[in-house]
């Protein structure tokens, strides 16, 4: 069955880069995309970006340049770094997949920025 | 980016009871739009997508509808199990746009 999963590290320090993996299995990266989103405690969600099936990318402009979605089809991967981080990105971060709606989600990976 | 105003924020509402959740879309976005379930500590589910399509294995007292550009979530007979936090999504563009959440508790 579909299942994705998050790892990467649960504290940042500011200023530092942030590096997420998600790894999926039950589908290829080359049929379906991948989305990261992102949710402060107690709030509603924020869609950051996308990696399409082609390889393309999508970003939320939110972001600016900080944000970079990328992929390892070999190993079903799928990787999120954001630079200069702030206390403010503290939050959950969500891989799902879906074209349009997100059919399929990881359990999330809380991430603290904190010196 | 499209707003997506979702309302009431929160809600009590006894078992059985017909629960209403809505979502007013800035723009026009024709039937992108899906809802979500989120328990507490667990990720988002799926619930309907296409505005009235109801996912795989999502009971039947869970329906939505579209008039113009306001959707709603519709819970027949609410039961326990559908205590939790509720969001409406748009697929219509980038960036794709969340409602601000509805917390549904019991009476």
């Amino acid at each position: 069955q579909v299942q994705l999963k998050e790892s990467g590290p649960g504290l940042v320090q500011p200023s530092q880069t942030l590096s997420l993996t998600c790894t999926v299995s039950g589908f290829s990266l080359t049929s379906y995309s991948v989305h990261w989103v992102r949710q402060h405690s107690g709030k509603s969600l924020e869609w950051m970006g996308r990696m399409w099936s082609d390889g393309d990318t999508s970003y939320n402009s939110g972001f600016t340049s900080r944000l970079s979605i990328s992929r390892d089809t070999s190993k079903s991967q799928v990787f999120l770094k954001m630079n200069s981080l702030r206390t403010e990105d503290t939050g959950t971060y969500y891989c799902a997949s879906g074209d349009n709606w997100f059919a399929y989600w990881g359990q999330g990976t809380l991430v603290t920025v904190s010196s | 980016d499209i707003q997506m105003t979702q309302s009431p924020a929160s809600l009590s509402a006894s078992l059985e009871e017909i629960v209403t959740i809505t979502c007013q879309a800035s723009q026009d976005i024709g039937n992108w739009l899906a809802w979500y379930q989120q328990k507490p500590g667990k990720s988002p589910q799926l619930l309907i997508y296409g505005a009235t399509s109801l996912a795989d294995g999502v009971p039947s007292r869970f329906s939505g509808n579209r008039s113009g550009t306001q959707y709603s979530l519709k819970i027949s007979r609410l039961q326990v199990e559908d205590i939790g936090s509720y969001y409406c999504q748009q697929a219509h563009s980038n960036p794709r746009t969340f409602g601000g959440g509805t917390k549904l508790e019991l009476k």
